[in-house]
């Protein structure tokens, strides 16, 4: 299964943008990329997906790199509902196997 | 509103007891999926269903069995077989078709602990 790679935690002020990183250097042509993140003692909440081109949504934007090793969850003014597991997986196909690492961490500093 | 429901949110239960966890969706989505997530850690897969009748196990499905005899419910059942049952355990349910690029969408999940 392909891999995704995420930091552990990052940073941000309210009212700030955040860029969270993904890099998925293995990931095939039919693969989508989600993005989903997951508030403490929560079930994850899907947050955006897209497959080659840039995406926006009321949540999110993402941004996907031309050669599709990696994406860029962008989120235009983190509030402090921001704060959350964010997570960065790989959907591919009709594969229903879908492989969840850590995430990212993100504190928004009021 | 449609979306996904666990239940109990908490359950306890003694070493050596199964317990099921239920799960129910009124999404109409075909694909279902029971996962599990320790402290500080990712989600792992149990197992996951296509279609009513059909299920095929995850990453770690020792321990764990479920059944798929109507679209709406995929109740996962841990066994006294499980050696750490105390965990976190979520339900998502998906669209078929176009499998990769269908959001999962999760319930709140189950907050198990064995003693």
């Amino acid at each position: 299964d392909a891999k995704t790679t995420q930091p552990n935690s990052m940073e941000s002020n309210e009212e700030e943008p955040v860029h969270l990183p993904c890099n998925h250097s293995t990931i095939s042509g039919t693969d989508y990329i989600h993005w989903y993140r997951q508030l403490p003692s929560q079930g994850p909440e899907y947050v955006i997906h897209g497959l080659t081109s840039n995406v926006n949504n009321r949540m999110a934007s993402l941004a996907i790199a031309e050669d599709r090793k990696s994406s860029t969850l962008i989120l235009h003014r983190a509030t402090l509902r921001d704060a959350a597991v964010y997570y960065c997986i790989l959907s591919g196909g009709s594969n229903y196997k879908l492989t969840f690492g850590k995430g990212t961490l993100l504190t928004v500093n009021p | 509103d449609g979306g996904i429901t666990q239940s109990p949110k908490y359950l306890f239960r003694k070493e050596g007891q199964n317990v099921t966890l239920s799960c129910e969706q009124n999404l109409n989505h075909d694909a279902m999926y029971w996962y599990r997530q320790d402290p500080g850690q990712g989600l792992r897969l149990i197992y996951y269903s296509q279609i009513v009748n059909d299920f095929q196990k995850g990453d770690i499905a020792e321990g764990y069995s479920v059944s798929r005899e109507k679209k709406e419910s995929f109740p996962l059942t841990v066994t006294s077989a499980q050696k750490n049952p105390t965990a976190f355990y979520l339900c998502a349910s998906s669209k078929a078709e176009g499998v990769g690029g269908s959001p999962l969408h999760f319930g709140n999940g189950t907050r198990l602990t064995v003693t």
